[in-house]
């Protein structure tokens, strides 16, 4: 059963604008939130995180969300670039140590 | 650059061959992973080892033998593999001396079993 769900297989975003990126996921247990970008033949590269301690985190571009009570987060990056444009996992985690991926979303951001 | 390193990229290997995966970080974690990703899929996590036990076993077939030789490597001992068990295979590795410390991959090997 996936314990953390990202609905949208793909997204297509104008460069300069905003890219939002959904993730749900069904275990109240899990503390610790994480985004990871993928490009092909490559692993994939950490980008940002959230503890659930907090309901907002912001590195540069990128912002993570995080709606406990609805069990959702979301990646927003501003503005989007073409370099952006890669598959993003979301990624849950309630040991520390064990962590539950969602099914990635292809993010396309157009010129 | 990945601070992660895995070899070999690819491999290609039959169903009566014994191949081993290679994995090695010098960031000091001392957590390592094992993960299987298929097309379209999201990574699976196979192993996890702690300060060089291991912790976690996801129920993973006896095909796949992992050990870790020291806090800096990580192999994955393949025997006997069948066709459905070609994935890319990434590792990853975290501190486990810092409360959430994310996982930090490398560029995986991409494996046919023919």
């Amino acid at each position: 059963d996936q314990q953390v769900k990202q609905n949208s297989p793909s997204l297509s975003v104008q460069e300069g604008r905003i890219s939002i990126l959904n993730c749900d996921y069904t275990n109240s247990m899990f503390d610790y939130f994480l985004w990871y970008k993928k490009y092909p033949a490559e692993g994939p590269t950490f980008l940002i995180s959230i503890s659930s301690i907090k309901d907002k985190n912001e590195d540069g571009r990128f912002t993570v969300f995080l709606n406990k009570s609805a069990k959702h987060l979301s990646l927003h990056i501003v503005p989007s670039q073409p370099g952006d444009s890669a598959v993003y996992f979301c990624a849950a985690s309630n040991t520390g140590n064990q962590f539950y991926f969602g099914t990635g979303t292809s993010l396309t951001v157009i010129p | 650059d990945t601070e992660v390193t895995q070899t070999p990229k690819h491999l290609v290997m039959g169903m009566t061959n014994k191949k081993s995966l290679k994995c090695e970080q010098h960031m000091g974690h001392r957590a390592m992973y094992w993960y299987k990703q298929k097309a379209k899929k999201p990574p699976e996590l196979m192993f996890v080892y702690s300060y060089e036990k291991l912790s976690i076993n996801e129920s993973v077939p006896s095909r796949f033998s992992p050990e870790c030789p020291n806090s800096s490597l990580l192999n994955l001992h393949l025997h006997a593999l069948q066709p459905e068990d070609s994935a890319l295979y990434l590792c990853a590795s975290s501190r486990r001396d810092v409360e959430n410390s994310p996982l930090h991959f490398g560029n995986g090997t991409r494996l046919t079993v023919t």
